[in-house]
């Protein structure tokens, strides 16, 4: 199975703080990465998808990179509503592996 | 709009079998490959299993490979996830999630179901 590792595992940042989330798969996975963000008791919520691609509806203060194995998720000005665990999964395999989490809280 | 609706989780003892339900609205379901993921309380999402829009296609991740099965029924849009030996470790709130026809990205979530397998 394909591995993903992300970091940090938390990150305490401020309102307007911008925010680098990093995903590093086991293999290449060309840029079939995907980020969701998660709030508590909540169901994933769909951010971005091939690696750069802004989900209908995401504000324009997220935005996505990398291909191969090395990814990012950057936040530009993070919002009050923004505070979440974020997970990286690939779905380069059907076999699809998410990323530990990244957990965002208020500094 | 698009909807899933999780539904069968409860309490059940280890050793123990449970089926949960997926009602899908809003979109084609038949035309839809759809998945099983997991999450243990305090813990992140693990993906569970794969089954292609017309049941061809099945894949399971090893933890549950030969205990949990997926199957759909396109003619009641409904997903099924058949959980058989269930183990303390099968606990978690389980979410079918739906995966676009085009580049195979899960962009749709249900709210989940909890499994507790406790004696």
């Amino acid at each position: 199975d394909i591995q993903m590792t992300q970091s940090p595992s938390t990150l305490s940042a401020s309102v307007g703080d911008r925010v680098t989330i990093t995903c590093r798969a086991s293999q290449s996975i060309s840029s079939w990465l995907a980020w969701y963000q998660q709030k508590s008791g909540k169901a994933p919520k769909l951010l971005i998808y091939k690696a750069s691609n802004l989900e209908s509806g995401v504000p324009s203060r997220f935005s996505g990179s990398g291909s191969g194995t090395e990814f990012t998720l950057t936040i530009s000005s993070l919002q009050p509503d923004d505070f979440a665990t974020y997970y990286c999964q690939q779905y380069s395999s059907y076999f699809r592996t998410f990323g530990q989490g990244t957990t965002v809280d208020i500094k | 709009q698009v909807q899933l609706v999780e539904s069968g989780g409860g309490v059940v003892q280890p050793g123990r079998s449970l089926r949960l339900s997926c009602a899908a609205s809003g979109f084609t379901f038949s035309s839809y490959a759809m998945h099983w993921v997991r999450q243990a309380p305090g813990k992140g999402l693990e993906w569970v299993a794969f089954m292609s829009y017309d049941g061809d296609k099945k894949y399971y991740a090893v933890s549950v490979k030969g205990r949990l099965t997926i199957s759909r029924d396109n003619s009641k849009n409904t997903l099924y996830l058949q959980m058989n030996s269930l183990r303390t470790e099968d606990t978690a709130v389980y979410y079918c999630a739906r995966e676009r026809i085009v580049g195979a990205t899960v962009d749709c979530w249900g709210q989940g179901t909890l499994v507790t397998v406790s004696s």
